[in-house]
């Protein structure tokens, strides 16, 4: 199986701040990952796929970048409806695996 | 407006069994592949299981490969996961989601989510 390392597994950042997240596969996923955002109590939701394509009606601070196998969710500029875990996602190869989760708090 | 609404979890015994359904609306149901995935308490993501929109191809996850079966009728709208011989370890959180088949596999529509208690 196809093994997704996120980094950190947590931050604390302020709003207004480019924050960061970092997904990297254990072997090529091509531009076949996906990032979600998941607030306590709720289902995920889908915010960037095929690496770097934002989802419809998600704002325009979220982005996506890909480097070989290291991929990278940035919020350009923290907002406070961004608390929340973060989720990378790869769908080249089945069974389709998620990361472990990075916890964004606002201090 | 998709809405995708699970239903039928529960507390099950070790071995025991139970039918997650997931009721939806809102889109032509029989276009879409549909997936489960599952959450433990405190736990991070993991997919279960997908159908095709036909019904025609299935495939899961070994953790729950000849416990569980996906199933689909298209005339009902209605997703379903028949889960039996349960573990302690399949406690969690089961959701149903929309795979909008637009750059490999994705889940854009999920479900409240429906909680499964094993325990005895």
């Amino acid at each position: 199986d196809i093994q997704l390392t996120q980094s950190p597994s947590s931050l604390s950042a302020s709003v207004g701040d480019r924050v960061t997240i970092t997904c990297r596969a254990s072997q090529s996923v091509s531009r076949y990952l996906n990032w979600y955002q998941q607030k306590p109590g709720r289902a995920p939701q889908l915010l960037i796929y095929g690496a770097f394509n934002l989802q419809s009606g998600v704002p325009s601070r979220f982005s996506g970048t890909e480097s070989g196998t290291d991929f990278t969710l940035t919020i350009s500029s923290l907002q406070p409806e961004d608390s929340a875990t973060y989720y990378c996602q790869q769908s080249h190869t089945t069974p389709w695996t998620f990361g472990q989760g990075t916890k964004v708090e606002i201090k | 407006e998709v809405q995708l609404v699970e239903s039928g979890g529960g507390l099950a015994q070790p071995g025991g069994s139970l039918r997650l359904s997931c009721a939806v609306s809102g889109f032509t149901f029989s276009n879409y592949w549909m997936h489960w995935v599952r959450q433990a308490p405190g736990r991070g993501l993991e997919w279960v299981s997908r159908i095709t929109s036909d019904g025609s191809s299935i495939i899961y996850a070994d953790s729950v490969k000849g416990r569980f079966t996906i199933s689909r009728d298209n005339a009902k709208n209605t997703l379903y996961l028949q889960m039996n011989s349960l573990r302690a370890e399949d406690t969690s959180v089961y959701y149903c989601a929309r795979d909008p088949l637009q750059f490999g596999t994705a889940f854009d529509y999920w479900g409240q989510g429906v909680l499964v208690t094993v325990s005895s």
